[in-house]
């Protein structure tokens, strides 16, 4: 079967340092990959998402990027965070089986920035 | 371009009252529509899909119809328990990118 993580699970970072949040996936091959941002109390926004190695779709544009090294890896960076970069993280997963793209969610990063 | 808009919440309800979350959407072809389910906390888990007009989409007693004359797809439950309190979240897919709306956060008491 397959599964998703991310790491870290919690992370408290100070304005104007790096970020680096990992996503892998496990048990499928060549899966679409996605990364989105949740606000506090909000919803979804989806920041990049990714159809193959080294293929990168950025979304929003903003002091993030993302890249994907490997087939199943995905990376999610920043250079000089900001304050409205806190929030929760969530890396998802598809494949297309039966003409349908049906999305896997991991279990999420949540990032403070103070 | 596709949305999704979901009714305002928060839903709060009492244990084993009925359950209806308003979904409906703007789309472009013929979009596979879902709801995806978020406890405290966690990520975000499917909860039910339908593919095309009419499908009913079935899950742990929740369930939706894929209605493409009143482009909707409203969440409903019989009987709600206090464990499905969580936030709800209508989506459709285009392709391989989601759209989702906005989220409702039901909150059931016992």
């Amino acid at each position: 079967s397959q599964t998703i993580h991310q790491w870290p699970a919690t992370l408290v970072q100070p304005v104007g340092s790096p970020l680096s949040l990992e996503c892998t996936v496990e048990g499928t091959s060549n899966p679409n990959l996605y990364w989105y941002r949740q606000a506090a109390g909000r919803g979804l926004q989806l920041l990049f998402y990714s159809v193959g190695i080294g293929q990168i779709s950025s979304e929003v544009p903003q002091n993030l990027s993302a890249s994907r090294p490997q087939d199943r890896q995905f990376i999610l960076s920043s250079k000089k965070l900001l304050l409205s970069d806190s929030g929760f993280y969530l890396c998802a997963w598809s494949v297309r089986a039966g003409g349908l793209y049906e999305q896997y969610f991991g279990p999420g990063t949540r990032l403070t920035v103070t | 371009g596709n949305s999704v808009t979901q009714m305002e919440g928060p839903v709060t309800l009492s244990e084993e009252a009925f359950l209806t979350i308003n979904c409906t959407y703007t789309a472009t072809g013929y979009p596979s529509l879902f709801w995806y389910v978020q406890y405290p906390g966690e990520g975000l888990q499917l909860l039910l899909k339908a593919t095309k007009a009419d499908d009913k989409g079935s899950n742990k007693g929740f369930e939706a119809t894929y209605r493409k004359e009143t482009t909707s797809f409203h969440l409903e439950k019989g009987s709600v328990q206090v464990s499905d309190s969580a936030v709800y979240f209508c989506a459709l897919s285009d392709r391989a990118v989601l759209t989702f709306g906005g989220g409702t956060r039901l909150m059931v008491k016992p």
